[in-house]
């Protein structure tokens, strides 16, 4: 089974700020990621899928890059809504693993 | 508008089984598959289970495999969740989801709200 290796687990932040999550999966996945933003209370949002394409409707503040088995998520100019717990996801047509998750908190 | 909304969770004891249900709306549900997510409330995503439009392609995580079985009936527009000898490790909010992988490559476009599974003796 693949495994996918998210980090930091907790990233400490300040408004303006550009911050970056990183994936690691313990074998190739080629472009099949996927990064996901939770907040409280709430089910998971996607924000980028196929490691780099940006979900309708999500700000161009969030990019995704990444292939094989390294992938980051990287926040430009951080803003009040963005702090949140992230995921990361490896997903293909019959399953999915989720990383650890990591929590972008105020600094 | 598509909408899911999951039902049937409450507090049960180790050992007994419980069955969750996801009912949607506002979309073809019999040209789409659906997922099982659960989430201990304050930790991390688990994939549950997946079920392909046909109703007969069903994939587990190995740690419900045996134990869980999901299906769904198309005429009603409702996915299932049959959890049996749950254990205090179950406990969870569960998540169902609409894949969309053969629609657009990507791996969900709608979430319900969630539905708190609790297992205490």
């Amino acid at each position: 089974d693949i495994q996918m290796t998210q980090s930091p687990s907790t990233l400490s932040a300040s408004v303006g700020d550009t911050v970056t999550i990183t994936c690691r999966a313990s074998q190739s996945i080629s472009t099949w990621a996927a990064w996901f933003q939770q907040k409280p209370g709430k089910a998971p949002k996607l924000l980028i899928y196929k490691a780099s394409s940006l979900e309708s409707g999500v700000p161009s503040r969030f990019s995704g890059s990444g292939s094989g088995t390294e992938f980051t998520l990287t926040i430009i100019s951080l803003q009040p809504d963005d702090f949140a717990t992230y995921y990361c996801q490896h997903y293909n047509d019959y399953s999915w693993t989720f990383g650890q998750g990591t929590k972008v908190e105020i600094k | 508008q598509e909408v899911l909304v999951e039902s049937g969770g409450g507090v049960v004891q180790p050992g007994t089984s419980l069955k969750l249900s996801c009912a949607a709306s506002g979309f073809s549900f019999w040209k789409y598959g659906m997922h099982w997510v659960r989430q201990v409330p304050g930790m991390g995503l688990e994939w549950v289970a997946f079920m392909r439009n046909d109703g007969y392609s069903r994939y587990y995580a190995d740690s419900v495999k045996g134990r869980f079985t999901i299906s769904r009936d198309n005429s009603k527009n409702i996915f299932y969740l049959q959890m049996n000898s749950l254990r205090v490790e179950d406990m969870a909010i569960y998540y169902c989801a609409r894949d969309d992988f053969g629609g657009h490559s990507k791996p969900v476009d709608a979430w319900g709200q969630g539905t708190l599974v609790t297992v205490s003796s």
